[in-house]
């Protein structure tokens, strides 16, 4: 099955400075890459993806890259901003059955006035 | 902005008994997936539903659960006889198709006295 790790597991930066949370996945037919935002005692939600047709994906402050040849995509996101603060999750798929999604353990990234 | 709906948004059970949490995916979509997150812990999947049927489920998803479409709309998770460790927040999810994005209800937070 899909085994997906995440670093670090928590991650603290200043305002303004970058941050950059790096997943790595073991199914290499795996070919759709997303990454959740989960704030405090609420759902996950997508903030962005991206296919494995493509290397890199921008989304104003928001990045994603993906080497299929090292099996990992990294979440990079620029000018951060204290409501940036919250635990990211990357996901995986498995293929066959229900395409179920399999995250990561997450990161809790503060971001420091 | 359609979403998938839960409820109840809290369920307080004793042990033993049965719980039934409901979940209304977005119209269109045709995967349905259950997942929880125990406290401070990863999303962890636990069952997939497409074409009317079980289409994968993980070594948490045993006996004691199951799943129901019981109409075109109500999508259930049946807990049989809770346990403590079944204290979680549950997720609901639905997508379109495979490789398209998970959407996330706001969840049911189960405690189990």
């Amino acid at each position: 099955g899909e085994n997906v790790e995440q670093h670090p597991s928590t991650l603290s930066v200043q305002e303004g400075d970058s941050a950059v949370i790096k997943c790595t996945y073991s199914d290499s037919a795996s070919n759709y890459f997303p990454w959740y935002k989960q704030e405090l005692g609420k759902r996950p939600q997508l903030i962005i993806d991206i296919r494995s047709n493509v290397g890199e994906k921008k989304d104003q402050r928001i990045a994603v890259t993906l080497n299929k040849t090292a099996k990992h995509f990294s979440l990079h996101i620029t000018e951060t901003q204290p409501e940036d603060s919250a635990v990211y999750f990357c996901a995986a798929p498995r293929k066959g059955g229900g395409n179920k999604l399999t995250f990561g353990t997450g990161t809790q990234l503060k971001v420091e006035l | 902005e359609p979403e998938v709906t839960q409820t109840p948004s809290h369920q307080v059970t004793q042990m033993g008994q049965e719980v039934i949490l409901r979940c209304v995916p977005i119209s269109n979509h045709l995967y349905f997936y259950w997942y929880r997150q125990i406290l401070g812990q990863k999303v962890e999947f636990l069952v997939s539903f497409y074409n009317n049927e079980i289409s994968e489920k993980s070594e948490i998803f045993d006996d004691q659960f199951s799943v129901e479409r019981p109409d075109g709309s109500n999508f259930t998770l049946k807990i049989r006889s809770t346990k403590l460790e079944d204290s979680a927040m549950y997720f609901c999810a639905s997508r379109e198709g495979m490789n398209t994005e998970a959407f996330f209800g706001q969840g049911t937070r189960l405690t189990v006295v």
